[in-house]
């Protein structure tokens, strides 16, 4: 399986600061995508960046993508508490036409 | 546009019960994916499909069937369930394997 994996498991930080989520995976991808998750919600695309990109922009989030490391970061910037939520990586596979992996993402909580 | 709905929200069932959760979706979308979710274990693929009358296995497709007998709707059955099916069922939908896929609001699903 090429599972991404998200790091850490869980975060809790202040309003205001930044929250910074990483996914590795193991085999080599067209892109990685992000996700995010509300309570009870289905989740929700947030980005979406191609293995020839190093970095993406929209809004608040930041998104990195390190091939040779097999990697990518999320960074949330001035987080807010509607920020709270679970976050997850998408993988998909270089050949072949198999849907996307997702990981067992970060839980994010945003004190106000 | 509705994007992806679900049906039912909410069931409980007693074990070796049957039924059927009924996904659409009114996006056109050819990819459309059936998916569990545990604590603790992300999202799981059951089944997906990748066209009308197509229909393909994912990573836990045991004790599960379906069908995709029109375009816009995909649906996913329990034969006999069991206890271990006890969970947040999630359908999706997407334009290609890659794209970014569009998740509805979720079936919780609990078997007695």
């Amino acid at each position: 399986s090429q599972q991404g994996e998200e790091d850490p498991q869980a975060l809790s930080i202040q309003e205001g600061e930044n929250a910074t989520m990483n996914c590795s995976y193991k085999t080599s991808i067209n892109n990685l995508q992000w996700y995010r998750q509300n309570s009870g919600r289905g989740l929700v695309h947030l980005i979406l960046i191609r293995s020839n990109e190093r970095e993406k922009h929209s809004g608040r989030l930041r998104v990195t993508l390190d091939t040779s490391k097999k990697s990518s970061s999320l960074l949330i910037t001035a987080s807010r508490a509607a920020d709270t939520a679970s976050y997850f990586c998408a993988t998909d596979a270089l050949s072949g036409n198999t849907p996307l992996v997702f990981g067992k993402g970060t839980r994010l909580s945003v004190i106000a | 546009n509705a994007g992806v709905t679900q049906t039912p929200k909410f069931r409980v069932l007693k074990t070796g019960q049957s039924m059927t959760l009924l996904c659409a979706q009114d996006m056109n979308h050819e990819y459309m994916y059936w998916y569990r979710q545990d604590p603790g274990m992300g999202l799981r693929l059951i089944h997906y499909s990748v066209g009308e009358g197509t229909t393909a296995k994912g990573e836990v497709p045991d004790g599960y069937n379906v069908s995709r007998l029109k375009k816009q709707n995909f649906l996913l059955g329990l034969e006999s369930a069991a206890p271990s099916q006890t969970s947040v069922y999630f359908c999706a939908s997407s334009t290609g394997a890659y794209n970014e896929q569009f998740f509805g609001p979720g079936t919780r699903l609990t078997v007695l």
